[in-house]
């Protein structure tokens, strides 16, 4: 384990479905994040949080609704999804500019 | 703006022979420079970290990289390839800067093949 735990680590859910992904760390790291990583694509990077509040939304559709209740929790909450939303969604956390630290991600068919 | 260029999508070499994967990166800043690795179906893990210290960089796992402001150069080394070593690997900028947000910019990744 890397100190980042990402649940559930398979999630199958329908185009009308709405679930959650979940990221916690214990690391007291102050930064979160949440990146996508599609087939053959390098790494988007989807949203920022910096001591719980948003720094950043890299122009990811509003079917996708981060919440971070605190600076351990990062949640992910998907609704009416389309099957090209179908990937790998991996957490990050950080402290300063060394601990850049990924979970093992939670891995997405939207079917 | 930062950014990076991984430049061979696939390695192919043989145990026990050098591993070289090549990485050219743009950055406004003196950049904070990453490699990761990622195995089948598992997260990223950090192999090995430049943030403007010793220009020679010593990972984890036998690897190495050097930081080269003349080329904008950032190549992964590993004298002896092992068959654990086949895996993704991703160069990676960061834009940690006042102001910013800390976020990583990846590489397209290269594949590294190990053939016995």
């Amino acid at each position: 384990e890397t100190g980042v735990t990402q649940t559930p680590r398979h999630l199958v859910m329908g185009m009308t479905n709405k679930k959650s992904l979940k990221c916690e760390q214990h690391l007291g790291h102050n930064a979160m994040y949440w990146y996508k990583q599609s087939a053959k694509k390098p790494l988007e990077l989807m949203f920022v949080y910096n001591f719980k509040e948003q720094t950043e939304n890299n122009s990811v559709p509003s079917r996708f609704s981060p919440e971070c209740p605190n600076s351990s929790h990062l949640f992910l909450h998907l609704h009416t999804l389309q099957p090209e939303d179908s990937a790998l969604y991996l957490c990050a956390s950080r402290q300063g500019n060394y601990g850049y630290t990924f979970g093992s991600g939670t891995r997405l068919t939207v079917v | 703006a930062q950014s990076v260029t991984q430049l061979d999508s696939h390695v192919s070499v043989s145990e026990g022979t050098p591993v070289l994967l090549r990485c050219n990166y743009s950055s406004s800043y003196s950049p904070s420079l990453f490699w990761y690795v990622q195995h089948p179906n598992k997260g990223l893990q950090l192999l090995l970290k430049y943030t403007s210290a010793a220009t020679l960089v010593k990972g984890i796992n036998g690897f190495e990289a050097e930081f080269k402001k003349s080329e904008t150069s950032f190549h992964l080394t590993k004298p002896s390839a092992h068959m654990s070593d086949a895996a993704e690997y991703f160069c990676v900028v960061s834009d940690l800067h006042s102001g910013n947000t800390g976020k990583l910019i990846f590489g397209q990744g290269t594949t590294l093949q190990v053939k016995p």
